[in-house]
C-alpha cells in the first residue's frame, strides 16, 4: 500500500539554524500539506500546496517558513532561522483530491536547542 | 473557541468492555469528518471518512457514525492493541485544511 514518507525521523538543531524537512507524498496525489504537533497538543495546520504554489497557510506559517516541490516526488518544508518554540513533530500529508482523505507521514521530530 | 471538541479526554476500559468516543463540531459547512488513530511518536493513521449525516462506516471492532453536530466512534469488545489516541478532524467547505480535535487517549487493560 502506498504511503507518505518523511526524512529525517529526528532532527536536532541549534536556535537560529536553518532546517529542511523532507517528504515524499503518495505518487498520484496532487495536494500536499504540512502540519505540526507540539508535544501534548493537537495537530495544527501549517500550509497547503497545489500546482506548485501555496493555496492556503495558517498564521503560524510566517516568513521563516517556506515550502517547495523541487522535483516530481519531494515536498520540503524549510525553517530559515529556527526558534525554541519550533520544537515539535512535523507531519506531511497528501491527498488526490481535496474532497478525499489526507494521508499522513510518520513525522519528523524537530528539537531546537 | 474550539471548532472540534472530543470527549472524554482519556478513557480506560477493560478488555472486552465496549464504549463510544464523541466528537462534536461547529463548522459553517462540513465537507468531511475524519477519524484517525495516533500511536505515541507516530503520524495519524487514517481510519474513516464520513461525509453526510446518517452515514456509518465499520472496520473490525470500530464503527463511526455521523450526525449534523457530532460523530461517534464506537469500539466493540476492544483489545489491548486498540490502545491509542483517537483523533477526530473536520474539513470545512471554505478551505482545504483539516481542523483536529485534541483527541481521546484510549487505554485498554488486559
Amino acid at each position: 500500500e502506498p504511503e507518505v514518507t518523511q526524512t529525517p525521523s529526528h532532527q536536532v538543531t541549534q536556535m537560529g539554524q536553518e532546517v529542511i524537512l523532507r517528504c515524499v507524498p503518495i505518487s498520484n496525489h496532487l495536494y500536499f500539506y504540512w502540519y505540526r504537533q507540539i508535544l501534548g497538543q493537537k495537530v495544527e495546520f501549517l500550509v497547503s500546496f497545489y500546482n506548485n504554489e501555496i493555496s492556503e497557510k495558517s498564521e503560524i506559517f510566517d516568513d521563516q517558513f517556506s515550502v517547495e516541490r523541487p522535483d516530481g516526488s519531494n515536498f520540503t518544508l524549510k525553517i530559515r532561522s529556527t526558534k525554541l518554540e519550533d520544537s515539535a513533530m512535523y507531519f506531511c500529508a497528501s491527498t488526490r483530491d481535496t474532497q478525499e482523505t489526507q494521508y499522513f507521514g510518520p513525522g519528523t521530530r524537530l528539537l531546537v536547542l | 473557541e474550539d471548532q472540534v471538541t472530543q470527549s472524554p479526554e482519556a478513557l480506560r476500559l477493560q478488555e472486552g468492555e465496549s464504549s463510544s468516543l464523541n466528537c462534536s463540531y461547529t463548522v459553517s459547512g462540513l465537507r468531511g469528518l475524519f477519524w484517525y488513530r495516533q500511536d505515541p511518536g507516530k503520524g495519524p493513521e487514517f481510519l474513516f471518512t464520513l461525509y453526510s449525516a446518517g452515514e456509518e462506516k465499520e472496520k473490525e471492532r470500530l464503527k463511526a457514525t455521523l450526525t449534523k453536530k457530532e460523530s461517534f466512534l464506537h469500539i466493540t469488545a476492544p483489545k489491548p492493541e486498540d490502545s491509542a489516541t483517537y483523533l477526530c478532524a473536520v474539513l470545512e467547505n471554505r478551505d482545504d485544511k483539516i481542523i483536529f480535535g485534541k483527541g481521546t487517549r484510549l487505554h485498554i487493560l488486559p
